[in-house]
């Protein structure tokens, strides 16, 4: 099974509305990242969160981490058409490798 | 220029063959590594490899081998492909030691496979 679940599977909202995805996961993580795919394109790494830190910000990204509820959240501000891609999270493990979620699929309409 | 670069960019091929997808990347990174997708893009880890040491997912078949002939190309061969091969396979590279989750990862544009 995937170490971590996002919610929600798809998510669809206007431009300039705020897009919130979340990440749960069930093993002790040493850190946290998510990453972006366009359709038919590779992943594009977003934001890395370690596991001693409970927020992040990049341009209009937003993570938190709350290694208590093993969950983070993955907020975008003021979306744009050009965010309509997936979003998975991928967690760090004991192992050192990075296990995905099964994706947000957002859709943000113009 | 492209950092990680993967070829071919489709291949399909009947049940049965061996083929192979090859991987370059121009970042200097240490690791890299093999990832299927599935239809419903699922990502799962394949292989972690650098010169060192090599990490295999116990769930690959033994049909799957990387092969690395050098630091900046990691090679992915399947023999006797079979229906449920057919996906998307990314690349990817990292700075550091393998398995190094603790950075970045760089990944390939994909390769989708499909076996008839």
């Amino acid at each position: 099974s995937q170490q971590g679940e996002e919610d929600p599977q798809a998510l669809s909202i206007q431009e300039g509305e705020n897009a919130t995805m979340n990440c749960s996961y069930k093993t002790s993580i040493n850190n946290l990242q998510w990453y972006r795919q366009n359709s038919g394109r590779g992943l594009v790494h977003l934001i890395l969160i370690r596991s001693n830190e409970r927020e992040k910000h990049s341009g209009r990204l937003r993570v938190t981490l709350d290694t208590s509820k093993k969950s983070s959240s993955l907020l975008i501000t003021a979306s744009r058409a050009a965010d309509t891609a997936s979003y998975f999270c991928a967690t760090v493990n004991a192992g050192n490798m990075l296990t995905f979620g099964g994706g947000t699929r957002l859709m943000v309409k113009p | 220029d492209t950092a990680v670069s993967q070829t071919p960019k489709y291949l399909v091929t009947q049940m049965g063959n061996d083929k192979s997808i090859k991987c370059e990347q121009n970042l200097g990174h240490d690791t890299m590594y093999w990832y299927k997708q599935d239809s419903k893009k699922f990502l799962k880890i394949m292989f972690s490899y650098n010169n060192k040491e090599l990490i295999i997912n116990e769930t690959v078949p033994n049909r799957f081998s990387p092969k690395s002939p050098d630091k900046a190309h990691l090679n992915l061969h399947i023999n006797s492909l079979e229906l449920g091969d057919s996906a998307v396979y990314f690349c990817a590279s990292s700075q550091g030691g393998v398995g190094s989750g603790h950075n970045e990862q760089f990944f390939g544009p994909g390769t989708r496979l499909t076996v008839l």
